[in-house]
């Protein structure tokens, strides 16, 4: 299993551009999560999803959209990307059950907004 | 008011030492309360969980739970260099919502 898998890695995005964050995880699990760090941060969750076609606003959504077309994939889209959102993003996935599941994450995606 | 509070520190101790870390929460619907730890430009790793009231050991790490007073902790003893690490409590609602604290950096000096 590859667990869950972010592209790109690393970006540097001009003020006013749009890009996508792309996440895909092979585990099945129904719960996907994206999250921001800034430095010496802790995570903010953006937004989340507890199953295709569902999705959730999160404690920062503004300046983000997400879609959950599949199990597999939960895209965040940066519309018109602003300096105030460099950051590292996370994605992370976890399966639903009647006790706790751990949420695995991505290796992360480090984004400049210049 | 947010969520989930935490102490961001940094926490620095010299190997050996108890280290005692701390989050506080506002809504009462928080059922699971977690810790996570993270490695540098890595992401992060649940460490141990509890759930409601109550302790949990497990080898040097121990979570404790209040809930009337809205107050979690991690306790770590004998502590390593290889502890160093940020360590972030969570909560979960059962609703699939999961929310961090903002994570204590912590170094342990030999």
């Amino acid at each position: 299993n590859a667990g869950v898998t972010q592209t790109p890695k690393f970006r540097i995005l001009k003020i006013g551009q749009s890009m996508t964050l792309q996440c895909t995880q092979d585990m099945n699990h129904n719960y996907m999560y994206w999250y921001r760090q800034d430095p010496g941060m802790g995570l903010k969750l953006i937004y989340y999803s507890v199953g295709a076609g569902i999705t959730d606003k999160g404690e920062v959504p503004n300046g983000y959209n997400v879609s959950r077309s599949t199990t597999e994939d939960f895209p965040l889209r940066l519309e018109l990307a602003a300096p105030s959102q460099t950051s590292v993003y996370f994605c992370a996935s976890r399966p639903t059950g009647q006790v706790l599941t751990e949420a695995f994450f991505g290796q992360g995606t480090r984004l400049t907004v210049v | 008011q947010k969520e989930v509070e935490q102490d961001p520190g940094p926490l620095s101790v010299p190997e050996g030492a108890i280290v005692s870390l701390n989050c506080t929460y506002s809504n009462s619907a928080f059922q699971y309360f977690m810790w996570y730890r993270q490695y540098s430009r890595k992401g992060p790793e649940l460490l141990m969980y509890t759930y409601s009231s109550g302790n949990k050991e497990d080898g040097r790490f121990t979570a404790q739970v209040d809930k009337s007073s809205k107050y979690i902790s991690l306790f770590i003893r004998d502590s390593q260099p290889s502890d160093s690490a940020t360590y972030l409590c969570a909560m979960d609602n059962q609703g699939g919502k999961l929310i961090f604290g903002q994570g204590t950096e912590l170094s342990v000096k030999p």
